[in-house]
């Protein structure tokens, strides 16, 4: 069975901090996509990132950056000198199988609060 | 381009009522599913169409209908409102089904069934 563990209900942090949001998973399939997702408080959930389970590299786009570790299957998101406008209820997802959306699981979401 | 827009955005029903979520997107994406989040768990797949004519269930289908007579229209109806259906929806959609394919979200529908 899939799983996704987001184990940080809400995370509070002052603007300027860095922050990380973890992400576990439970998978028997080799191959998988990893997703993280964000919800501002408008409510749409806004795409983020995708990566696949052969690729293991970090990932970095601006104050944004994701580690994939398969040892320890966890897939966490780290926010670099947070900003206000980074406050957001934010998912991780997992989808099995790369033809398939229908099997796709969300952790149950990391609402994350930046004060300035 | 407006993407994915969902339809209302808040809803009460009263035990026992029907009524239809509308979903619309102009992206001309063959794949359209919904969800719904409640609190403390992760979205769950309700139903998923792969194009026109063609829906199938997801994970927790009960009590849901849904048809896709159009490519840019995927309702999902509720026929007769329980309050374990008390939830935020979510439509969804992708160019084409599979992890390949980024899914666009709507703003949700926020419904409370009393």
């Amino acid at each position: 069975a899939q799983k996704v563990t987001q184990a940080q209900t809400e995370i509070s942090v002052v603007e300027k901090e860095d922050v990380t949001l973890d992400c576990v998973y439970e998978t028997r399939d080799t191959t998988y996509y990893l997703f993280w997702y964000k919800q501002p408080p408008s409510g749409e959930l806004v795409f983020l990132i995708r990566r696949n389970s052969f690729d293991e590299q970090n990932e970095i786009s601006g104050r944004y950056s994701w580690n994939f570790q398969k040892s320890t299957s966890s897939f966490n998101f780290t926010i670099t000198a947070s900003q206000v406008v980074d406050s957001a209820v934010y998912f991780c997802a997992l989808s099995p199988s790369y033809y398939n959306n229908n099997d796709m699981r969300f952790g149950a979401g990391t609402r994350l609060t930046v004060k300035p | 381009n407006a993407g994915v827009t969902q339809t209302p955005k808040f809803q009460v029903l009263k035990t026992g009522q029907s009524m239809t979520l509308q979903c619309a997107q102009d992206m001309n994406h063959e794949y359209m599913s919904w969800y719904r989040q409640d609190p403390g768990m992760g979205l769950r797949l309700i139903h998923y169409s792969v194009g026109a004519g063609i829906t199938d269930q997801g994970e927790v289908p009960n009590g849901y209908n849904v048809s896709r007579s159009t490519t840019e229209d995927f309702p999902l109806r509720l026929l007769s409102a329980a309050p374990s259906q008390t939830s935020v929806y979510f439509c969804a959609s992708s160019l084409q089904r599979g992890a390949k394919n980024i899914q666009y979200f709507g703003a949700g529908t926020r419904l409370s069934v009393l």
